[in-house]
């Protein structure tokens, strides 16, 4: 089975401060891990993803994110924060070996920048 | 490529209502999922098709719902007998066969139950 859980249903920071946004994963193999965000009635757009190549993944609007085995983590972070990504975010896992590969997904952080 | 696209975006509805809704995936994904996401919640997987086959449906969330996929194009997903539990986002996702773990989800359809 897998799982991730997402730390702090609810984060603010101040613009232009650092973005770290939490997720731990269960997974009896290697897994796949995603961040995607959410806009306010919108889907769901991929930020970034580790497929088991580099364990620093850098993705779209200057985020990044460290797959750290040892932890089980999966942290997405961002140097300096924008009022534009105010939004929920939400971390995901799925394996190779999971021949539909159904995303299994965290209940989300919702992130709040103020000025 | 203009991307998932789903319709209706929204849709109210009253309590033992059917529904119906329609997901067009990238033109050249094999294959198609469905998602619901409740308020605060994250997206939980329904069932997915590859081409016309549904390859997994034991997620389905009760036998009110069922989906196809009849051509391999298009997809809809139905719910008989709505009830107010039922009211959610109902998001669609397609891939390649090759790359399944590179989803493109759509815009979702939300769906209130009165």
């Amino acid at each position: 089975a897998q799982s991730v859980t997402q730390l702090g249903s609810h984060v603010s920071v101040s613009e232009g401060a650092l973005v770290l946004l939490r997720c731990n994963y269960s997974s009896s193999v290697p897994p796949y891990l995603f961040w995607y965000v959410q806009y306010p009635n919108q889907g769901l757009q991929l930020l970034l993803k580790y497929t088991s190549a580099a364990t620093l993944v850098k993705g779209i609007n200057g985020f990044e994110a460290e797959f750290k085995k040892s932890e089980t983590s999966f942290h997405l972070t961002k140097p300096s924060a924008h009022m534009s990504d105010a939004a929920e975010y939400f971390c995901a896992v799925t394996d190779a070996t999971n021949t539909g590969n159904q995303f299994y997904f965290g209940t989300g952080t919702s992130l709040t920048v103020i000025p | 490529d203009t991307g998932v696209s789903q319709d209706p975006r929204h849709k109210i509805t009253k309590r033992g209502q059917n529904v119906t809704f329609r997901c067009d995936p990238i033109s050249e994904h094999n294959r198609l999922y469905w998602y619901r996401q409740t308020l605060g919640q994250g997206p939980e997987f329904l069932t997915y098709f590859q081409n016309e086959a549904q390859l997994e449906k034991s997620r389905l969330l009760s036998n009110r719902f069922s989906a196809e996929r009849p051509k391999g194009s298009f997809s809809t997903l139905e719910i008989q007998r709505t009830e107010q539990g039922d009211s959610a986002m109902y998001l669609c996702a397609s891939s390649l066969e090759s790359r399944t773990y590179e989803q493109y989800f759509g815009p979702g359809t939300r769906l209130t139950v009165t």
